[in-house]
């Protein structure tokens, strides 16, 4: 069973603070790494999805790196805005779209 | 272009009933996913089907199954409803290409069940 762990648990952070999240699994038997933004209320939605090693993609302030090799993939938040307030999950796709989820990492920005 | 509806999107029901859930995906997208959602459990995959058929299971009981139609939608169904089986249903709908691993998985609103 492949095992997600996302860290931290949640994180309260200020206003115009950057930030990151870190998500971790134990073997690169996966075609590719999901992250989505999940708002109270809301249907997930995709941020990015990460391919091979080395990976990196940015949207914005948020941008994300892969490394399979050490098995971590971080997402970074440049200036963080009360609307990036959300739960941000990672998920690696196994094949056939079978998503395997980690339990995220809760923002909250206080303005 | 509209996106993953499900409906209904809240349900209420006893122990030992069955119910239906269904899930239309994205105009074009040929592939549907469905997830459980609970708070220790965080989101499962339940079962994902393309082209009405079913590539792929998670580790749920036979109590859920699901089936999709020739024109995409799916429906998901869980027999003699268990206490742990209130949670929230997500479905995910994408293009669902042979290799597609890259391509994204858009996520409709969920049904909350509540199962007494």
């Amino acid at each position: 069973i492949l095992n997600v762990e996302q860290s931290p648990q949640s994180l309260h952070v200020q206003e115009g603070d950057s930030t990151n999240f870190t998500c971790s699994f134990p073997s690169s038997n996966f075609y590719a790494l999901h992250w989505y933004r999940w708002e109270t209320a809301k249907s997930p939605e995709a941020l990015f999805v990460m391919t091979l090693n080395g990976d990196e993609k940015k949207k914005g302030r948020i941008s994300a790196t892969l490394n399979t090799k050490e098995g971590y993939s971080y997402l970074y938040i440049k200036g963080s805005q009360p609307e990036d307030s959300a739960t941000y999950l990672c998920a690696l796709n196994t094949g056939f779209q079978k998503l395997v989820f980690g339990t995220g990492t809760r923002l909250l920005v206080s303005p | 272009k509209a996106g993953v509806t499900q409906t209904p999107r809240y349900l209420i029901k006893t122990r030992g009933q069955q119910v239906t859930l269904s899930c239309s995906p994205i105009s074009g997208h040929r592939s549907v996913s469905w997830y459980q959602q609970t708070p220790g459990q965080g989101l499962q995959f339940l079962f994902e089907y393309f082209s009405e058929t079913q590539r792929n299971k998670g580790n749920f009981p036979g109590r859920f199954s699901g089936r999709q139609f020739s024109n995409s939608r799916s429906e998901m169904n869980v027999s003699t409803l268990e206490l742990g089986d209130s949670a929230l249903y997500l479905c995910a709908s994408s293009l669902g290409l042979q290799g597609a691993a890259t391509t994204e998985q858009y996520f409709g609103p969920g049904t909350r069940l509540t199962v007494t």
